[in-house]
């Protein structure tokens, strides 16, 4: 089935420093491209997605590029604050499935 | 709108028991998912319905698990009996009919199996 390669693992950043998660992929097919945020004890929260007609989408301090000639897509995190502290998710959608990679812990340190 | 609610949210059973979770999607979404998230990994997919019916349940291990959604709302997920490798969190999610894509998240069940 597909497989989606996401990295860092863990990342640790500075407040007001910005973060990059990057996510691979092999499958053509995939045309949706979501972020997810988990925090403890909950379940993952939609934050930003993009689609296969757009390379890039920005949503106040988050932003998703999307590369599918190189099959990657990364989200940037700007001037990351304390509270953006969790577990991101990237996934890959094909229809109504999603696929989703192994997480990045993000911690931001203030 | 109200989220997608799940119950219980914390089991601990003994191995070669039984356990049930329950979901409730939000409302008017026809699709519903179960995933299965270990710790340190990703959800993984377990069952997918289009209503009433099942659409994907190629990852669902149907020798102990099984889940129905009766009447095309709930959900219930069911294990029997558990092993060690079932403690996970198990999360529920729903997405619409038109906005098939975005698949809306419970807060999960976390099950220990001893």
């Amino acid at each position: 089935g597909e497989n989606v390669e996401q990295h860092p693992s863990t990342l640790s950043v500075q407040e007001g420093d910005s973060a990059v998660i990057k996510c691979t992929y092999s499958d053509s097919a995939s045309n949706y491209f979501p972020w997810y945020k988990q925090e403890l004890g909950k379940g993952p929260q939609l934050i930003i997605d993009i689609r296969s007609n757009v390379g890039e989408k920005k949503d106040q301090r988050i932003a998703v590029t999307l590369n599918k000639t190189a099959k990657h897509f990364s989200l940037h995190i700007t001037e990351t604050q304390p509270e953006d502290s969790a577990v991101y998710f990237c996934a890959l959608g094909e229809g109504n499935k999603l696929v989703f990679g192994a997480g990045t812990i993000l911690r931001v340190k203030s | 709108e109200a989220g997608v609610a799940q119950s219980p949210r914390y089991k601990i059973i003994e191995k070669r028991q039984s356990v049930a979770f329950w979901c409730n999607p939000i409302s008017g979404h026809a699709t519903l998912y179960w995933y299965q998230q270990i710790l340190g990994q990703g959800p993984k997919l377990l069952i997918q319905f289009q209503n009433n019916g099942v659409v994907d349940d190629s990852q669902l291990p149907k020798d102990r698990f099984s889940a129905e959604r009766l009447k095309g709302v709930d959900s219930t997920l069911k294990i029997q009996p558990a092993k060690l490798e079932d403690s996970a969190v198990y999360l529920c999610a729903s997405s619409s009919y038109h906005s098939y894509n975005e698949q809306f998240f419970g807060p999960g069940t976390r099950l220990t199996v001893l």
